[in-house]
């Protein structure tokens, strides 16, 4: 069975500084891999996924993730954090291509402090 | 870009009403739309897999005749949920997808409190 764990369910950052989302996966086959942000009473916009081929995935916003198999691991960066990152991310995984249901982690509150 | 509308946002009602939210795929055809339901500051569980002219999927533990779904066509399909309890009050999500192996597309949500 497929599964997500995000580590760290709240992560605090200054703004301008490194943001490092992690996210480790379980998946019998080769996975298709997201991020999705929610914002408050949202629903869930995709910033990227992980198909196949280049595993360094760059998404909107500035953010970026790679996927490394030899971790089993997706984590989430951007340089430079911005006021407006302030939100709720969520690690997916899917064994159904794009179109396969999808297993989410438990989320990531990112906040950000002036 | 697709665009997923979900209506209503919010809903307030009494216990033993039956609610019905709509999940839209505005310019595109949906072949299968996923329903989630999120609580407080959890991530989202899928409910039920729904496909356009048949029967829902449902995941395990869903009470398929507590959450009823229709897909009657490629851009519309409907979560009742029937005779509703405060235990039901969750943020409930819809998701799109296009034929092509293309992403899913999300809903804004639907806040429904029970009273």
């Amino acid at each position: 069975a497929q599964s997500v764990t995000q580590l760290g369910s709240h992560v605090s950052v200054s703004e301008g500084a490194l943001v490092l989302l992690r996210c480790n996966y379980s998946s019998s086959v080769p996975p298709y891999l997201f991020w999705y942000v929610q914002y408050p009473n949202q629903g869930l916009q995709l910033l990227l996924k992980y198909t196949t081929g280049a595993t360094l995935v760059k998404g909107i916003n500035g953010f970026e993730a790679e996927f490394k198999k030899s971790e089993t691991s997706f984590h989430l960066t951007k340089p430079s954090a911005h006021m407006s990152d302030a939100a709720e991310y969520f690690c997916a995984v899917s064994e159904g291509g794009n179109t396969g249901k999808l297993i989410f982690g438990q989320g990531t509150t990112l906040q950000v402090k002036p | 870009g697709a665009v997923v509308s979900q209506h209503p946002s919010r809903v307030i009602c009494k216990s033993g009403t039956s609610v019905k939210i709509e999940c839209r795929s505005l310019d595109f055809q949906a072949t299968t739309m996923f329903w989630y339901r999120q609580f407080p500051k959890q991530s989202l569980m899928l409910m039920a897999t729904s496909n356009e002219g048949s029967k829902a999927t449902y995941e395990q533990g869903v009470e398929k005749d507590k959450f009823l779904i229709n897909h009657a066509s490629l851009t519309l399909s409907t979560l009742t949920v029937t005779s509703a309890h405060p235990e039901d009050s969750s943020f409930y999500i819809c998701s799109a997808v296009a034929a092509g192996n293309q992403p899913q597309h999300f809903g804004d949500g639907t806040r429904l409190s029970i009273l």
